[in-house]
């Protein structure tokens, strides 16, 4: 069964932190995206990982993606309160037929506290 | 540049009854993609349209159906609603169906859908 798997679910974390998002998947992709959703909110594209060894960063926030060990991270530097949402990974597998589709993690929930 | 929108944004409706939710992409955007969330299963692929196509189809009963109109706008309808159906309905647009390469997916705020 296909599995992305985010930890944690949900993170508490203080302003001026650094803390990581693990996104564990369990089959082979060479793609892997990481959204955001504010309470309330629709979700909205962070980064878009296209190949093994990637790395892109905006902001305080860094993402990297690691296929041979099928896992992807999002890093935050020195948290401030507006980080506070929720993070989605989704994992993008090719299907037989050609056809690609998209496997969500559940989500990390961060609170990021004064 | 308008987004994608979602009407209605709140639904309540019983038991039985049926629904029809609605999608206006991105203009431009040919490509919608319908998910269901909920907190304990999150993103739940439902269904990928393209010009007018069903492309991709997730893991959900014949009760949940859909369809994309010829300026790119898509429907969803969940017909005998369950207790289990309420959640947050979200539609995605892009240029090129996420099926075939990849192209960013552009959310609409989603319809919450409540069934008592």
């Amino acid at each position: 069964e296909l599995k992305v798997e985010q930890n944690p679910l949900f993170l508490s974390m203080q302003e001026g932190k650094n803390y990581t998002i693990y996104c564990n998947y369990s089959t082979t992709s060479d793609r892997l995206y990481w959204y955001r959703q504010d309470p309330g909110k629709s979700l909205e594209s962070l980064f878009v990982l296209l190949s093994n060894g990637a790395v892109k960063q905006e902001g305080r926030l860094m993402a990297s993606l690691d296929t041979k060990a099928r896992l992807s991270t999002l890093h935050i530097t020195a948290a401030v309160h507006d980080l506070s949402a929720t993070y989605f990974c989704a994992v993008d597998i090719q299907k037989a037929g050609n056809n690609r589709k998209l496997i969500w993690g559940l989500g990390t929930s961060l609170a990021v506290n004064p | 540049k308008a987004g994608v929108t979602q009407t209605p944004r709140y639904l309540i409706k019983t038991r039985g009854q049926q629904v029809t939710l609605s999608c206006s992409p991105i203009s431009g955007h040919r490509s919608v993609s319908w998910y269901q969330q909920t907190p304990g299963q999150g993103l739940q692929f439902l269904f990928e349209y393209f010009s007018e196509t069903q492309r991709n189809k997730g893991n959900f009963p014949g009760r949940f159906s859909g369809r994309q109109f010829s300026n790119s706008r898509s429907e969803m309808n969940v017909s005998t609603l369950e207790l289990g159906d309420s959640a947050l309905y979200l539609c995605a647009s892009s240029w090129t169906p996420p099926s075939i390469s990849y192209s960013p997916l552009h959310f609409g705020n989603g319809t919450r859908l409540t069934v008592t």
